[in-house]
């Protein structure tokens, strides 16, 4: 299995330039989140959804979008960069059942000039 | 709002010393999970802790959950140079169907 894939894995945008993280997961999980990881700080909530069609905010969503068209498929979406969202960005897939355990795709890295 | 703190942010140890980094919760957690991730990846599932006062071990690591279930800590017996990286807790956001991450503690294990 594939697990979670992320694309890509690196990218450099100008300030103002708007651009799309694609992640997929192949488990069939209902729930998903985007993160930020920013040296000292952990992993933040960007946004998250519990099923198709269904998205809400995390603790850090300002500046970013996301959609939910299909269980597989969690898109996020920078709609104007800024210096300050140059960080690095993971997608993860969440199973409930029995243990719960976050699956994590590989980050992208993402640096905003 | 909820948070997770982990104590200490930075450990260097020498190979065969002990290591143990400790996680706390603001408010009461169902479950609580820990992760590792190496420098450079991604964070990886190591164990999940339910019950209050539970311990579990894997091989040299040993995980508690707090009998309130407000804390848990990670320890390493002898560490090796393979179980550098960084260790996150995790537990499930009030409110939210999302997971809260601890601030990590990086390990680094001098040879």
């Amino acid at each position: 299995n594939a697990g979670v894939t992320q694309t890509p894995k690196f990218q450099v945008l100008k300030t103002g330039q708007s651009m799309t993280l694609q992640c997929a997961q192949d488990m069939n999980h209902e729930y998903m989140s985007w993160y930020r990881q920013d040296p000292g700080m952990g992993l933040r909530l960007i946004h998250y959804s519990v099923g198709a069609g269904i998205t809400d905010q995390g603790e850090v969503p300002n500046g970013y979008n996301v959609s939910r068209s299909t269980t597989e498929d969690f898109p996020l979406r920078l709609l104007s960069a800024a210096p300050s969202q140059t960080s690095v960005y993971f997608c993860a897939s969440l199973r409930v059942a029995g243990n719960t355990e976050a699956f994590f795709g590989q980050g992208t890295r993402l640096t905003v000039v | 709002g909820q948070q997770v703190m982990q104590i200490p942010q930075y450990q260097h140890v020498q190979e065969g010393e002990d290591f143990t980094t400790y996680c706390n919760s603001s408010t009461t957690l169902s479950n609580i999970q820990w992760y590792k991730q190496r420098p450079g990846g991604h964070p990886v599932f190591l164990i999940q802790l339910v019950k209050s006062g539970e311990v579990k071990k894997q091989k040299r690591l040993t995980f508690q959950f707090g009998e309130a279930k407000k804390n848990s800590s990670l320890h390493i017996t002898a560490t090796q140079t393979t179980d550098v990286g960084t260790y996150f807790c995790a537990g499930p956001q009030t409110g939210r169907r999302a997971l809260t991450f601890g601030s990590g503690t990086r390990l680094q294990v001098q040879p």
